[in-house]
């Protein structure tokens, strides 16, 4: 069965500099997403993207966020000046095409940031 | 705002008995749809079961049904004849119904064990 692989597993940064988390969605899904769990809290929706821009954000996902498509496989995070409050499990999530709006999202393993 | 909550923070069943785990949420629309997602340790989440408001009927997969009470706005997950296999982190959340929002808003979750 397609899954959405995500890498790395474990990232490490130091404080201030910049991180790009990646994922692989399932090829022939076209809705993409990121969500972010801290440590005992609830998983929360940063961002959606469809048809190569952003269709919906989250409060969470500021300036300092950003999302990009670059190779038509690839859907990337990227944080530009990381804060130790970015320390989060971060999970990636496609799903197919919206025409019946109960299509699941599929999710990755995620990566787990650890800002130092 | 829309919010999700599962009030047992753990849960514990032996195997091949019957466990059910609480979710409720809160939402004023009519259309929207309900899911269980399933986390093993260090893995991704998998989807067990959805459920759409319009519909009255519950939905089962297998060992997995839900209790869909719409005007109580409570969405209870039952496993029956629990296996190993089914320990893990488990994940209630709410999607709006379609035309609205795509992102998932999900419940703290609920660790279930399962005693041999």
């Amino acid at each position: 069965e397609p899954e959405v692989t995500q890498t790395p597993s474990h990232q490490v940064t130091q404080m201030g500099q910049e991180v790009i988390l990646r994922c692989v969605p399932i090829s022939n899904h076209l809705y993409f997403y990121w969500y972010r769990q801290i440590l005992g809290q609830k998983v929360e929706f940063l961002v959606s993207f469809y048809n190569n821009e952003i269709s919906e954000k989250s409060e969470i996902f500021d300036d300092q966020f950003s999302v990009e498509r670059p190779d038509g496989s690839n859907f990337t995070l990227k944080i530009r000046s990381t804060k130790l409050e970015d320390s989060a499990m971060y999970f990636c999530a496609s799903s197919e095409a919206l025409l019946i709006s109960n299509q699941p999202q599929h999710f990755g393993d995620g990566t787990r940031l650890s800002i130092l | 705002a829309q919010t999700v909550t599962q009030s047992q923070p753990e849960m514990s069943v032996q195997e091949a008995e019957t466990v059910t785990l609480s979710c409720t949420y809160d939402t004023s629309e009519s259309d929207y749809y309900l899911f269980w997602y399933k986390q093993p340790p260090s893995r991704q989440m998998i989807l067990v079961i959805r459920q759409e408001a319009y519909k009255q009927q519950n939905a089962t997969e297998n060992r997995f049904s839900v209790n869909f009470q719409k005007a109580a706005k409570s969405f209870s997950l039952k496993i029956s004849d629990s296996q190993l296999g089914d320990a893990a982190m488990y994940f209630c959340a709410y999607r709006w119904g379609q035309g609205g929002s795509e992102k998932l808003v999900f419940g703290k979750g609920t660790k279930l064990t399962v005693n041999p």
